[in-house]
């Protein structure tokens, strides 16, 4: 049973509107979320990520929500741009008393047309 | 740079070869994990290495045997894989009780 879901494979957005990727979790013990993006033949590079204790964590374009009572957050970009077309997963982790694990999602390929 | 290297990046082998993963960081982390990553799916958590020591082995056939002699080399062991073995294979690393992982380029394995 898939733990972390992103619903939608694909989103296509025009260049300078808005991006918004979702993210649903089953998990109530999830405590620390993140976005990775990846490109083709390379592999995830982290994003930005946000802490149970936020609802809204910033870093440029990019804004994540976190809504814990929907156990879902959201990943807004805005302006989008052509470079930001990549796949992007969302991931959770608690402390599970060892070394963190990330559960990720499958994925959303977002494209951004010129 | 990633500060995470995987060799090799393309693999194609039979069902019946032995061959080996690598992936070495340079980022003095303690952790290191190998993650699974088919088409259309999640990344999948394999193993996860702590201070050396393995404390996930999350359900993985033993045709896969990891191996970690120090806190910075970590290897997949494969042999007589399947063709659904194939996939990327993604090795990251984190410092201890952090919670971001650095990726490395992973390893496109193909089983004939």
């Amino acid at each position: 049973d898939q733990q972390v879901k992103q619903n939608s494979p694909s989103l296509s957005v025009q260049e300078g509107r808005i991006s918004i990727l979702n993210c649903d979790y089953t998990n109530s013990m999830f405590d620390y979320f993140l976005w990775y993006k990846k490109y083709p033949a390379e592999g995830p590079t982290f994003l930005i990520s946000i802490s149970s204790i936020k609802d809204k964590n910033e870093d440029g374009r990019f804004t994540v929500f976190l809504n814990k009572s929907a156990k879902h957050l959201s990943l807004h970009i805005v302006p989008s741009q052509p470079g930001d077309s990549a796949v992007y997963f969302c991931a959770a982790s608690f402390d599970s008393g060892s070394a963190r694990q990330l559960t990720f999602g499958s994925g959303t390929q977002l494209t951004v047309l010129p | 740079e990633t500060g995470v290297t995987q060799t090799p990046r393309h693999l194609v082998m039979g069902m019946t070869n032995k061959k080996s993963l690598k992936c070495e960081q340079h980022l003095g982390h303690n952790a290191m994990y190998w993650y699974k990553q088919s088409a259309k799916k999640p990344l999948e958590l394999m193993f996860v290495y702590n201070f050396k020591e393995q404390t996930e082995n999350n359900s993985v056939p033993s045709r896969f045997s990891p191996e970690c002699p120090n806190s910075s080399h970590l290897f997949l062991h494969l042999h007589t894989l399947q063709p659904e073995d194939s996939a990327l294979y993604l090795c990251a690393s984190s410092p201890d009780s952090n919670y971001g992982y650095t990726f490395g380029s992973g390893t496109r394995l193909t089983v004939v």
